[in-house]
């Protein structure tokens, strides 16, 4: 069976550091992972995507790897800010399991 | 592009009673799931729709959920009765095909039952 884990659940860090989000899975037989950010009382929003073909995606400051070797993703984000205050969630398919989350808050 | 929309946000609703949910996903967008997201975890799927059928429903408790999508567009999540542990938030995502494209989800309902 599937199990996501994500490492830590909680990070503060301040402003303008870069910083690493981890994502493990126990089932290296996925789709694709995806990334998203959810605000407090919102829906989730898509940061990435990644085919299990592919090794890594690029947007703006923000930068996913995938090792399906391993079981590992990880989310690196460049130059943080305040607004990247956020919990940050991934997810497998074709499964649809998600991590816990990552609760991030960067300090002005 | 107009986002996932769902209604009402919020529902407060004693237990034993029934509520139901909406969602209405992106234009075009042939599948659509239905999530359910307790307090400090993450999404659970309960349902994934494939234009009116149903792809997968394993974890949905079918003793008191049920969920359509008439005409491969809308969709409603329906409880009844509803328990004390089925506060939560219910998430409702689409995606133009299958698992291989990206989700697109929804605000949420949070419904809270007393």
């Amino acid at each position: 069976k599937q199990e996501v884990t994500q490492i830590p659940a909680a990070l503060s860090v301040p402003e303008g550091e870069n910083l690493v989000l981890n994502c493990s899975f126990t089932d290296s037989a996925i789709y694709n992972l995806q990334w998203f950010r959810q605000d407090p009382g919102k829906g989730l929003t898509s940061l990435l995507l990644i085919q299990s073909s592919q090794r890594e995606q690029t947007s703006g400051r923000l930068n996913a790897s995938l090792d399906k070797s391993s079981g590992r993703s990880t989310l690196y984000i460049a130059a943080s800010q305040p607004g990247d205050s956020a919990t940050y969630l991934c997810a497998v398919k074709p499964q649809y399991i998600f991590g816990t989350g990552t609760r991030l808050k960067v300090l002005a | 592009e107009a986002g996932v929309a769902q209604s009402p946000r919020y529902k407060i609703i004693e237990k034993r009673q029934s509520v139901a949910f909406w969602c209405n996903p992106i234009s075009g967008h042939a599948t659509l799931y239905w999530y359910q997201q307790i307090l400090g975890q993450g999404p659970k799927l309960l349902i994934q729709f494939q234009n009116n059928g149903v792809v997968d429903d394993s974890q949905l408790p079918k003793d008191r959920f049920s969920a359509e999508r008439l005409k491969g567009v809308d969709s409603t999540l329906k409880i009844q009765p509803a328990k004390l542990e089925d506060s939560a938030v219910y998430l409702c995502a689409s995606s133009l095909t299958d698992s291989s494209y990206e989700q697109y989800f929804g605000p949420g309902t949070r419904l809270t039952v007393t």
